[in-house]
This record gives C-alpha cells, structure tokens and sequence, in this order.
C-alpha cells in the first residue's frame, strides 16, 4: 500500500512570498489532515477534510493560509504571504474513516514538507 | 480542550536497558491515546493505542504501553532498548468529542551503544 504523498520536500522563499504544498493520501481515505511541526513541538492540526468538505479549520491563520481538497483525494495548502514564524514542517496525514468514528483510527503521515522563509 | 504532557525534553538509556518515556494527559472525556515515532527527515509513524479494553498495549517493534486512568497516564515502554530505537517519539490524546488529535511535545530518546 502506498503511503502518504508530499510535495516539495523542502522549500526556501522570501517573507511576503507565496508558497503551496502538495499532499496525496492513502488511497480511500476520506479524512486529511495539515499539521505544522515548529522545531522543538508537536504537530499542531491545521485544516481537517472529510472527503471534499471542512470539519475543523479552527487553528488556521486565514488571514495567509488556505487549502482545499477538491476532488476529495488529494490536497494543497497555501500561504499568502509568507511570515519568518510560518518557518516549519508541514505534514499531511490521512486516516481510512469519516469523522464522527475516525476518532479511534490512527492517523497516516506523510514524509512533510520543511519549509523555510528568509 | 484535551492536552498532553511529556516532561521530559531528552531520555537517555543504554542499549540492552530498559525505556520508559511519559506521559500524563487531559481530556474531559474517555481518552483515546496513541504513540508516534519521528525518526530524523521522516513523517511520524504510529507505535500503538489505547482505545478501551486491557491497560496494556502492545505496539510495533517491541514497545508497550501502559495505560493508567487513576493517574491519566500513558508511559510508553520497551524492555530492552536497541540503538536504531534512538528517535523522537510523540504522545497524543484525541476527545471523542472533538476528535482533534493533540500531540505533545516530544522526547528525543538516544540509546548509548
């Protein structure tokens, strides 16, 4: 089975640059999920998709960060423009089941994507 | 909102020793708690979790853990530590509720060959 796909593993921009990322997860999983990884924490979630739709966007900056999962398979996350403290590892994950009973389903992370603003 | 707790920044043990890595948490509800592993460059990897039944869970590569509601405590174990084991490794708790999936902050564990 093939794992969670990234895209660019690493990337360097300016501040007040724009950049997106990339995520391909397990095929039929219905939920995804982005997490920012600052150096020394843990994953803090981001934006959570059931298939298609939003089910929890609460702890994204919307001011400078989007994302979207059109087609319900694979997703982008944006940021516009870029912050010196957006500087982190973000991390798509993936799990097989729809919220409401996903809670108890481990959750299947991709390689992330270290980003680095300058 | 649930957390988790793991106080300490870096375990050190010798190879063929026993690991112990803690947590303590807090949810308002039933818990259900999971162990990830981070090995430098790599996404996280799952360990094991605790979702209801027996207080001790066995995950992959050998580790354990140890499930304490009294003490809302969660220790990941392993009996004889291996140097490849040396990683970071995450503790989280997700409210049934909620089902957001909290993450500590890690612990670095080395294994001294």
């Amino acid at each position: 089975e093939a794992g969670v796909a990234q895209s660019p593993r690493y990337k360097i921009i300016e501040k007040r640059q724009s950049v997106a990322f990339w995520c391909n997860p397990i095929s039929g999983h219905a939920t995804l999920y982005w997490y920012q990884q600052i150096l020394g924490q843990g994953p803090k979630l981001l934006i959570q998709f059931q298939n298609n739709g939003v089910v929890d966007d609460s702890q994204l900056p919307k001011d400078r960060f989007s994302a979207e999962r059109l087609k319900g398979v694979d997703s982008t996350l944006k940021i516009q423009p870029a912050k010196l403290e957006d500087s982190a590892v973000y991390l798509c994950a993936s799990s097989p089941v729809g919220f409401g009973t996903s809670a108890s389903y481990e959750q299947y992370f991709g390689p992330g994507t270290r980003l680095t603003v300058t | 909102a649930q957390s988790v707790a793991q106080p300490e920044d870096q375990v050190n043990v010798a190879e063929g020793n026993p690991l112990t890595v803690k947590c303590t948490y807090s949810v308002s509800g039933n818990p259900y708690l999971f162990w990830y592993v981070q090995y430098p460059n790599r996404g996280l990897q799952f360990l094991l979790k605790y979702i209801t039944g027996d207080n001790l869970v066995k995950g992959s590569y050998g580790f354990e853990a140890e499930f304490n509601k009294s003490q809302t405590s969660f220790h990941l174990k392993k009996p004889s530590a291996l140097f490849s084991d040396s990683a970071l490794y995450f503790c989280a708790v997700r409210d049934y509720g909620n089902n957001r999936l909290a993450f500590g902050k890690g612990n670095q564990v080395v294994v001294i060959p």
